[in-house]
């Protein structure tokens, strides 16, 4: 019930397109839904947060679309670029203490130039 | 600038040694975690910490040990008995409180001699 299943586990877009990442989640408890980038030999770093009191947030070329019923989320890159090639990682928390996260198992994202 | 530093960036164990990982950060985070990254693969909790002088295990945390003597501080002890140690270490620290997001350092990659 902890866990948060990503999908898909690799993706290839060419510059310009949209480049879409799913995530689904069991719990019904999670309130909290992060977004990370990571690049090659680096950590990863919060991109985007979403609530489930709001169904779409948008920063920049990047949007999380939010589906409480369905218990799913999604991240959109519009206009993706060759800089974008990274992995992406959608994570999940509840309140509770030590605000621990679920991870997804994370996509890698090639965008061709 | 405030953020998480980790240490080494390369590090390498020979058989039957114990190992220290470094974590610094300075943003005046109450929680601290690691995580173990494979190649390919999600996010994995070992260890995290919601105040100084405790600490809990996470998913998988045989093999390894903590410390937190200093706000500042989570330093990650790789012991001989983690017998497949070779990954990305990667530190994380958040204000501790719900719906929050971690903030992580740029790892340490683990090796075997």
């Amino acid at each position: 019930q902890q866990q948060v299943k990503q999908s898909p586990q690799s993706l290839i877009v060419q510059k310009g397109g949209i480049s879409i990442i799913n995530c689904a989640y069991e719990n019904t408890a999670f309130d909290y839904f992060p977004w990370y980038q990571q690049f090659p030999g680096k950590g990863p770093a919060l991109l985007i947060a979403i609530r489930p009191d709001v169904s779409e947030k948008k920063e920049g070329r990047f949007t999380i679309s939010f589906n409480k019923s369905a218990k799913q989320f999604s991240l959109h890159i519009m206009d993706s670029q060759p800089g974008d090639s990274a992995t992406y990682f959608c994570a999940a928390s509840y309140n509770n203490a030590g605000n621990m996260l679920t991870f997804g198992g994370g996509t890698r994202l090639m965008v061709k130039p | 600038d405030g953020g998480i530093t980790q240490s080494p960036k390369y590090l390498f164990r020979k058989e039957g040694q114990n190992v220290t990982l470094s974590c610094e950060q300075n943003l005046n985070h109450d929680a601290m975690y690691w995580y173990r990254q494979d190649p390919g693969q999600g996010l994995r909790l070992i260890y995290y910490s919601q105040i100084v002088n405790d600490f809990q295990k996470g998913d998988i945390a045989e093999g390894y040990s903590v410390s937190r003597e200093k706000k500042e501080s989570f330093p990650l002890t790789v012991t001989s008995a983690q017998k497949n140690p070779t990954a990305f270490y990667l530190c994380a620290s958040s204000t501790g409180f719900s719906n929050q997001p971690q903030h992580f350092g740029d790892g340490t990659r683990l090796s075997i001699l």
